[in-house]
């Protein structure tokens, strides 16, 4: 167990649905992120976090909306999804930049889009 | 921007055998190039990294080297076991005050027994 843990792991959601994905690390850490992980493509990095506050948004659809209340809690509010938007969506944290730099990921979400 | 390429996209061994997987990027400001292990159906966890004051790093039977002049570094696995059949990605973390990641395409490896 590395300490991130990601909610609910599978999720199906039609493209007019609200659901919200949940993650909670329990290293520590002061940074965390959200990745989309899509097949034969690069981790993708949407968003980062410092001290709960968003420093990268890596031009992210508005239909993607995070939001961090502390440093142990990410969450990632999703609307009016697209079929494209099928992934698996990972969570990471990190100690904050300028110090140890190895990000700690969770176990996903599984996320289809009908 | 930093871009990372990987390469190869698949690689098939024989168990025993080395395997080495190569990326190059394109910032040479980057300064942390680590890289991570995605098993079937789980989560990327990392397995070795270098910085860039370092030219090679060994833990075991992995290693990883670091050409900054060229721009290039690669991941080496000696006397592979099935266990080493995964996903690996390389990654880049551009300079400047920035936890922002950079991938690789990721690598599938496969040992055969």
């Amino acid at each position: 167990e590395t300490g991130v843990t990601q909610t609910p792991r599978h999720l199906v959601m039609g493209m007019t649905n609200k659901k919200s994905l949940k993650c909670e690390q329990h290293l520590g850490h002061n940074a965390m992120y959200w990745y989309k992980q899509s097949a034969k493509k690069p981790l993708e990095l949407m968003f980062v976090y410092n001290f709960k506050e968003q420093t990268e948004n890596n031009s992210v659809p508005s239909r993607f909306s995070p939001e961090c209340p502390n440093s142990s809690h990410l969450f990632l509010h999703l609307h009016t999804l697209q079929p494209e938007d099928s992934a698996l969506y990972l969570c990471a944290s990190s100690q904050p930049v300028g110090t140890r730099d190895e990000q700690f990921f969770g176990p996903g979400t599984r996320l289809t889009v009908l | 921007g930093e871009n990372v390429e990987q390469h190869p996209s698949t690689l098939s061994v024989q168990e025993g055998d080395s395997a080495v997987i190569k990326c190059t990027y394109s910032d040479s400001a980057s300064n942390y190039f680590p890289w991570y292990k995605q098993e079937l159906g789980k989560r990327p966890q990392l397995i070795i990294d270098i910085r860039s004051n370092v030219g090679e790093k060994k833990d075991q039977r992995i290693a990883v080297t670091l050409n900054k002049t060229a721009k290039h570094f690669s991941l080496h696995i000696t006397e592979t076991q099935p266990e080493d059949s995964a996903v690996y990605f390389c990654a880049a973390l551009p300079g400047g005050a920035t936890n922002k990641l950079i991938f690789g395409t990721g690598t599938l490896l496969a040992v055969q027994p």
